[in-house]
């Protein structure tokens, strides 16, 4: 069954670095999401991202955050200058439409410890 | 914006009885809820979802109810098994915004 891929499964980083967490969609999927939870908070959406652009971003999304698809297959998410509470469990997902037409198929997270 | 609030935060039960997992929604124009199992180290994967054209979906040993008055949804396992314990998240979203709002999550432990 085809899969989300997300790399590293844990990033260690110094506040204030730039730290890029990278995606793998589903090939077939047009719609790729990002999502975090903070330990012990609810999960959170971030960003969506179609037709190569952002379709939608929270309030969290703010300047220090960007999204790509550098080369059609992966997806990432930048964070320009790390902060504490930028620690997180970062999801991808991706989905073939709209997630309440389409089923959405996670990536199994990448933890970013910021020290 | 949706709030979805979930409930219990963890549930214990023994082997073979039955688990309920709670969630209310805010926001009515919700009509998507799909229910996430994420094992220890795992991805979150789908195991059942429902629309609100529908009050009841079942899928063997699962089930969902949705009561759209109350703004309520619930997830119901029977007979559970040891490999049922996990963290089970509910979502709503909607066709006017194309993302899941979540609850809490619940984390079940099936005792032996």
């Amino acid at each position: 069954e085809p899969e989300v891929t997300q790399t590293p499964s844990h990033q260690v980083t110094q506040m204030g670095q730039e730290v890029i967490l990278r995606c793998v969609p589903i090939s077939n999927h047009l719609y790729f999401y990002w999502y975090r939870q903070i330990l012990g908070q609810k999960v959170e959406f971030l960003v969506s991202f179609y037709n190569n652009e952002i379709s939608e971003k929270s309030e969290i999304f703010d300047d220090q955050f960007s999204v790509e698809r550098p080369d059609g297959s992966n997806f990432t998410l930048k964070i320009r200058s790390t902060k504490l509470e930028d620690s997180a469990m970062y999801f991808c997902a991706s989905s073939e439409g709209w997630v309440g037409s389409t089923e959405a198929f996670f990536g199994q997270g990448t933890r970013l410890t910021v020290v | 914006g949706e709030n979805v609030e979930q409930h219990p935060s963890t549930l214990s039960v023994q082997e073979g009885d039955s688990a309920v997992i709670k969630c209310t929604y805010s926001d009515s124009a919700s009509n998507y809820f799909p229910w996430y199992k994420q094992e220890l180290g795992k991805r979150p994967q789908l195991i059942i979802d429902i629309r609100s054209n529908v009050g009841e979906k079942k899928d063997q040993r699962i089930a969902v109810t949705l009561n759209k008055t109350a703004k309520h949804f619930s997830l119901h396992i029977t007979e559970t098994q040891p490999e049922d314990s996990a963290v089970y998240f509910c979502a709503a979203s909607s066709y006017n915004f194309n993302k899941f709002y979540f609850g809490s999550g619940t984390k079940l432990n099936v005792k032996p």
